[in-house]
């Protein structure tokens, strides 16, 4: 069964460096997702890829984060200059189309210390 | 903008019952989908059932159901003939927005 695979599965890095997290999403999937779940709180959706550009984004996605698909498969987030704040779950998901179901990787744990 | 309201933080449910998770919704879309995932323990978020505005019945999966009710805006989750393993944080979601999420504990 295709599924979302996302690596590393947890990333340990120092505040203010960058991170970049990456994802395979479902091969005949076009959208793309990003979302972040701070533990034990809700998930809260980061940003949305469609035709090789953003097509929503949150107050969350600030100018510290970029996504990028730089080849047919790979779809990641990066994150400039961590902070404390940004240790979190972050998951990718793919779907068929903007109101079918999406598809969730497993997540990156993503510690900043 | 869409906003999905969950109400229940923790539900228990004896093993072998069926629970409800309530879910409500706000948006101006005519045309919408509504998703329940469940979220173990271990972290990953798996999806569990899909209901769309315009689908004439309620969406069913195995044990889980939809009770859709469009006028009043709400999507609960009935999952039937609870299991041990059913036991995980459910959230509903819509286009990309979660709702708080509702943490299910099957008694055995």
């Amino acid at each position: 069964e295709p599924e979302v695979t996302q690596t590393p599965s947890h990333q340990v890095t120092q505040m203010g460096q960058e991170v970049i997290l990456r994802c395979v999403p479902i091969s005949n999937h076009l959208y793309f997702y990003w979302y972040r779940q701070i533990l034990g709180q809700k998930v809260e959706f980061l940003v949305s890829f469609y035709n090789n550009e953003i097509s929503e984004k949150s107050e969350i996605f600030d100018d510290q984060f970029s996504v990028e698909r730089p080849d047919g498969s790979n779809f990641t987030l990066k994150i400039r200059s961590t902070k404390l704040e940004d240790s979190a779950m972050y998951f990718c998901a793919s779907s068929e189309d903007k109101s079918t179901e999406a598809f969730f990787g497993q997540g990156t744990r993503l510690t900043v210390v | 903008a869409q906003k999905i309201t969950q109400t229940q933080p923790g539900m228990f449910v004896q093993e072998k019952e069926a629970v409800t998770l309530d879910c409500t919704y706000d948006t101006s879309d005519q045309s919408y989908g509504l998703f329940w995932y469940k979220q173990p323990s271990s972290g990953e978020m798996i999806f569990l059932i899909y209901q769309g505005s315009y689908d004439e019945q309620n969406a069913t999966e195995g044990r889980y159901s939809l009770n859709f009710q469009k006028a009043r805006k709400s999507a609960n989750l009935v999952i039937s003939a609870s299991q041990l393993g059913d036991s995980a944080m459910y959230f509903c979601a819509m286009r990309g927005n979660f709702g708080a999420g509702t943490t299910v504990t099957v008694r055995a």
